[in-house]
């Protein structure tokens, strides 16, 4: 988990409401990407940002929002458009420059659950 | 659009026995990676394959990479109880997706390792 950091642990929402988990990173990586993960299951990509001030949608991106503003954080919005917001959420970064070699390394998660 | 697909989904064994996980992807890949999760933490990478690459080797680990079977395999040699975790493969995507250093993760193999 070292260099790549994620807040809070956990994160209790009432539905309607929209909630923002924290990413940073320190390990001066371009690239940052958030996953959904539920029980059982792969992780599913929901956004990507290669460089700071851009971003792209993964396969899942309906309902969540993200921003790039400065090269160490990528905070992920779940808004009240999705409709099933609970599982747990990993951030990861890489070194980027579009490289198919990279490795991610991954943050702690968020548990978030929807009350 | 998960790549890879992991078999088993579920291996129990005792320690000091070896543990093995396969995984099966559906089209041409760069590499492909394997990632190791504890319970309720971050993914944290253990080696990548190159697809010109037949087998390689880490410490107690090996992974083979089969292109023409579309297929891995991640070999755990004289496991501990520190091994129990889940296992993931996860793949560039060549030319289906997984472009800019993207990764496609399958499920996962959950490894439980028992003194």
């Amino acid at each position: 988990d070292g260099g790549i950091t994620q807040s809070p642990k956990y994160l209790f929402r009432k539905e309607g409401q929209n909630v923002t988990l924290s990413c940073e990173q320190n390990l001066n990586h371009d690239a940052m990407y958030w996953y959904r993960q539920d029980p059982g299951q792969g992780l599913r990509l929901i956004y990507y940002s290669q460089i700071v001030n851009d971003f792209q949608k993964g396969d899942i991106a309906e309902g969540y929002s993200v921003s790039r503003e400065k090269k160490e954080s990528f905070p992920l919005t779940v808004t009240s458009a999705q409709k099933n917001p609970t599982a747990f959420y990993l951030c990861a970064s890489s070194i980027g420059g579009g490289l198919s070699t990279d490795t991610q390394y991954f943050g702690p998660g968020t548990r978030l659950t929807v009350l | 659009s998960q790549q890879g697909e992991e078999d088993p989904q579920a291996l129990s064994i005792q320690e000091g026995e070896n543990a093995t996980m396969n995984c099966s992807y559906k089209t041409s890949i760069n590499n492909l990676q394997w990632y190791r999760q504890n319970s309720g933490r971050g993914l944290v990478h253990l080696i990548l394959i190159r697809s010109n690459e037949r087998e390689k080797h880490s410490g107690r680990l090996r992974v083979t990479l089969d292109t023409s079977k579309k297929s891995s395999s991640l070999l755990i040699t004289a496991s501990r109880a520190a091994d129990t975790a889940s296992y993931f493969c996860a793949t560039d995507g060549g030319l289906y997706g997984g472009s800019q250093g993207n990764l496609i993760f399958g499920k996962g193999t959950k490894l439980s390792v028992k003194p």
